[in-house]
């Protein structure tokens, strides 16, 4: 079946540091691919989502592209702060359901 | 606009009860999805309605069950609770339009313990 293997965390970065995130998904058909975002304290929302093959979602500085020929759908973000500090989801629906990941953790020190 | 909602925010109940969890999607969207969110396990999927009809269910026993009302609220049912069913409890809508490929909304969830 349709699954997704996220990065594991937890992950500590400082300040402006580079963010990448893994995330590579195995699927029979053509999913979409979604990235969720937990804050403390709140319920999941959507980051960004890419539709069809070389979409590339962005959103608050974040970015995601669709790579069919790596099965991967990575988040990065160039300069992280410290309102980024939440839990990250990588997801992927086919026609029957979503399948999350397992979510990472990042914090983002001063 | 007012969000998904879901209620109770927590639940206690003993092994072998029931419990009952309800959930109201966003106005205007019509399917509403349930997950378990257990403890370093992420987000099973539990259960997928639209238009008051179960579209598709995730890999749980059939003691997990629910129903969506005519107005498109959800119910989710666990009988003869076990302590593993000790989990968050997230609720989701979206517009059916394209189906799974609409952003879901999720709720805050209910965080449900099994003693």
């Amino acid at each position: 079946g349709d699954s997704v293997t996220q990065m594991e965390g937890p992950v500590t970065l400082s300040e402006e540091a580079f963010l990448t995130i893994n995330c590579t998904y195995t699927a029979t058909g053509y999913p979409s691919l979604f990235w969720y975002v937990q804050y403390p304290g709140e319920g999941l929302q959507l980051l960004l989502k890419a539709t069809k093959a070389d979409d590339k979602g962005s959103n608050k500085g974040f970015e995601a592209t669709y790579r069919k020929e790596t099965t991967s759908f990575h988040l990065e973000k160039g300069s992280v702060q410290v309102s980024d500090s939440a839990v990250y989801f990588c997801a992927l629906s086919d026609s029957n359901q979503f399948y999350f990941g397992t979510g990472t953790s990042l914090t983002v020190i001063p | 606009e007012a969000g998904v909602t879901q209620s109770p925010t927590h639940l206690i109940k003993t092994r072998g009860q029931q419990a009952t969890l309800r959930c109201s999607p966003i106005s205007g969207h019509t399917s509403v999805y349930w997950y378990q969110q257990a403890l370093g396990l992420g987000l099973q999927f539990l259960l997928w309605y639209d238009e008051g009809e179960e579209r598709n269910r995730g890999n749980f026993p059939p003691r997990f069950s629910g129903r969506q009302f005519p107005n498109y609220s959800s119910e989710l049912n666990v009988n003869a609770l076990e302590l593993e069913d000790s989990a968050l409890y997230l609720c989701a809508s979206s517009l059916p339009e394209a189906g799974l490929q609409e952003t879901q909304y999720f709720g805050p969830g209910t965080r449900l313990l099994v003693l």
